[in-house]
This record gives C-alpha cells, structure tokens and sequence, in this order.
C-alpha cells in the first residue's frame, strides 16, 4: 500500500541555518509524483514543488532545494539560510498514477525558525 | 491564485445537529476533494469526486456525505455531528491534466462541535 513517512514531528533552529525536511515514502506503482507543501501560521496550503518519479534531476529554487533518490525512497527538502518566515508546517504528499488521483500525505513536519 | 472558495469559513454548532460546508470552484477542475485536519494526523480524506454525481469515500468517510451536482459546487454534509468531527475541513480541487498536477485548496472551514 502507498503511504508517506514524515519522522520529523517538529525542528527547531535558530535563523540563517540550514534545515532539511525528511519525507519517505512507498509505493509499488512505477509512475507516481511526489509534492510538497506549505502550511504557514495562517493555515492555507500552498503547493510547492512536484516531481515526478521519471526525474530524479534535484531542483532549487532560490534558499529552497529538492533530492529526490528512488533508490531510498525519499523526496528531501532543503532550506538553506533559514528565515523567520519559513515558519510553517511541511507536508508530503504523494499520488499514484493508477490511484484515481488521491493524494496520500504524509503526517507533517512543523519548522520553527527562532530569530 | 485558483478560485476556490469554502464556505462558511468559521461554525460552531451543536452534537446531532446536520451540517454542510460549501465548496465552490471557479477553474472548471473534474476532481474536487474534501480532507479533514487534525493534530498528529495531517490531511485526511473523507470524500472525492471526479465528476458530476461521481463520488467515492476516502479513508475518514463514516459520518460524512457528500453531493456533486454542478461542475463548480461539492458539498460535504455531517449528517448528525459529533465532537469528534471538529476539525479544519479543507476542500481541493485538481485539474484533469492528471495525477502529475498539483491540487489547489480553499483556506479552510474551522467546524466546532459543541
């Protein structure tokens, strides 16, 4: 069954450092795409990034990096200099492509960014 | 941003009383989604549709219906609320591109059940 590991619970560090999030997830399906998300103090959810399990390419974007490794099964996210304003709950999410488009989520991780 | 709105956003009702959330999209997307929040326990499905009156449960679905009788509108009904079900309720929607497509969400409906 397809199901997404988020061990991370909370992390905690002080700004301008790095952080990575850990997301694990499994799957018997050989086309699936894996996301993540952010949920800010506010409480919307804002999509940040998808990949899809063709490309292992890692991708930045700006303080913020992706490593996608099929051979562990994880889809790690990156901050690097944090800020106060990543201050957020992270969620994981994975969908398989047989899977009429459910979405499978992992159980979160809250970054807490001291100044 | 996509134009998905949930309504109401805020509601505190009392135990066995019936209640329904409104979602109500502008993007013409097929797939709509209703999750509930907790702590401990991320994003929860409870119901999803893929069309017009196509509906199907998630994996949190007792005590929950659901009806799609318009592209835009997906409605979760509690029939008879209990405690339990006080939570965030999240609406999504998907685009019919596939499952490669990100889902876009409404900001939230904070149901009490008192």
């Amino acid at each position: 069954a397809q199901k997404v590991t988020q061990a991370q619970t909370e992390i905690s560090v002080v700004e301008k450092e790095d952080v990575t999030l850990d997301c694990v997830y499994e799957t018997r399906d050989t086309t699936y795409y894996l996301f993540w998300y952010k949920q800010p103090p506010s409480g919307e959810l804002v999509f940040l990034i998808r990949r899809n399990s063709f490309d292992e390419q890692n991708e930045i974007s700006g303080r913020y990096s992706w490593n996608f490794q099929k051979s562990t099964s994880s889809f790690n996210f990156t901050i690097t200099a944090s800020q106060v304003v990543d201050s957020a709950v992270y969620f994981c999410a994975l969908s398989e492509q047989d899977s009429n488009y459910q979405l499978i989520w992992g159980a979160g991780t809250k970054l807490i960014i001291k100044p | 941003d996509a134009g998905i709105t949930q309504s109401p956003r805020h509601k505190v009702t009392e135990t066995g009383t019936p209640v329904t959330l409104r979602c109500h999209q502008t993007e013409n997307h097929r797939y709509m989604y209703w999750y509930r929040q907790d702590p401990g326990h991320g994003l929860r499905l409870i119901h999803y549709s893929y069309g017009v009156k196509d509906t199907d449960k998630g994996e949190v679905s007792d005590g929950y219906s659901v009806s799609r009788s318009k592209t835009e509108d997906f409605l979760l009904t509690l029939e008879s609320a209990t405690s339990s079900q006080t939570s965030v309720y999240f609406c999504a929607i998907r685009n019919p591109g596939g499952a490669n497509t990100e889902a876009f969400f409404g900001q939230g409906t904070r149901l009490t059940v008192v």
